[in-house]
């Protein structure tokens, strides 16, 4: 079967660094995306790894091991509209059937 | 570009009838997708289209669900009849392929609720 799991919440205070994984299992793989979702919104895009290693977008950096079929959402000096759910995905290999987590809740306190 | 525009926004509705959600992508745009989101089952790809012909619909839940893409800007997802267990939010996504990182605009969503 193919499934990404993810904590189901963290907890952060502002200013602080905020690290969400996602551990997978997927036939094939063709990279891994993050998007985030506030209440109430739709996703957004916020980051893709086709490759092993770290992508730095501002604020967020993502991280990926396809050897150990885990990667990562890194969020450094954390504002309170970070706080939303954040969500892995991934598409069957050679397909765009994506594949969502089950998103990480991140609280962030004052 | 005004983003993907899904309407309605909102649809009450009761069991049995019929319900239409519409979906206009981004112009330019060659991928469009249906997904469900719920509590219990989080975000599910329920189908998906490239250039207009679906090209994988084995998310779509039962017979009584159905999409269409008559044209490049413009596809509807139709629920016949509708069942309480249908009510959640229906998002509509876009997507540009040999674009980088393969990023998918989705739109504000429908929110459903079959009584």
């Amino acid at each position: 079967g193919q499934s990404l799991e993810q904590p189901s919440e963290v907890t952060a205070v502002e200013g602080a660094i905020v690290q969400m994984n996602c551990t997978y299992q997927t036939s094939g793989f063709y990279g891994l995306s993050w998007y985030q979702q506030h209440d109430g919104g739709a996703p957004t895009f916020l980051s893709y790894n086709a490759l092993d290693g770290l992508e730095e977008t501002g604020r967020f950096s993502s991280f990926l091991s396809r050897s150990d079929s885990y990667g990562y959402l890194l969020l450094q000096e954390l504002q309170m509209k970070d706080s939303a759910s954040y969500f892995c995905a991934a598409p069957r290999s050679g397909t765009y059937k994506y594949i969502f987590g089950t998103g990480t809740r991140l609280k962030v306190l004052a | 570009d005004a983003g993907v525009i899904q309407s309605p926004r909102h649809e009450v509705t009761e069991m049995g009838q019929e319900v239409t959600l519409r979906c206009k992508p981004i112009s330019g745009h060659d991928y469009l997708f249906w997904y469900r989101q719920t509590m219990m089952r989080g975000l599910e790809l329920l189908i998906y289209f490239n250039n207009n012909v679906p090209i994988d619909d084995s998310g779509m839940p039962e017979d009584r669900f159905s999409a269409k893409m008559p044209n490049a800007s413009f596809s509807t997802l139709k629920i016949q009849p509708s069942e309480p267990r249908d009510s959640a939010v229906y998002f509509c996504a876009s997507s540009k392929s040999r674009l980088a990182k393969n990023i998918q605009y989705f739109g504000a969503g429908t929110r459903l609720s079959v009584l």
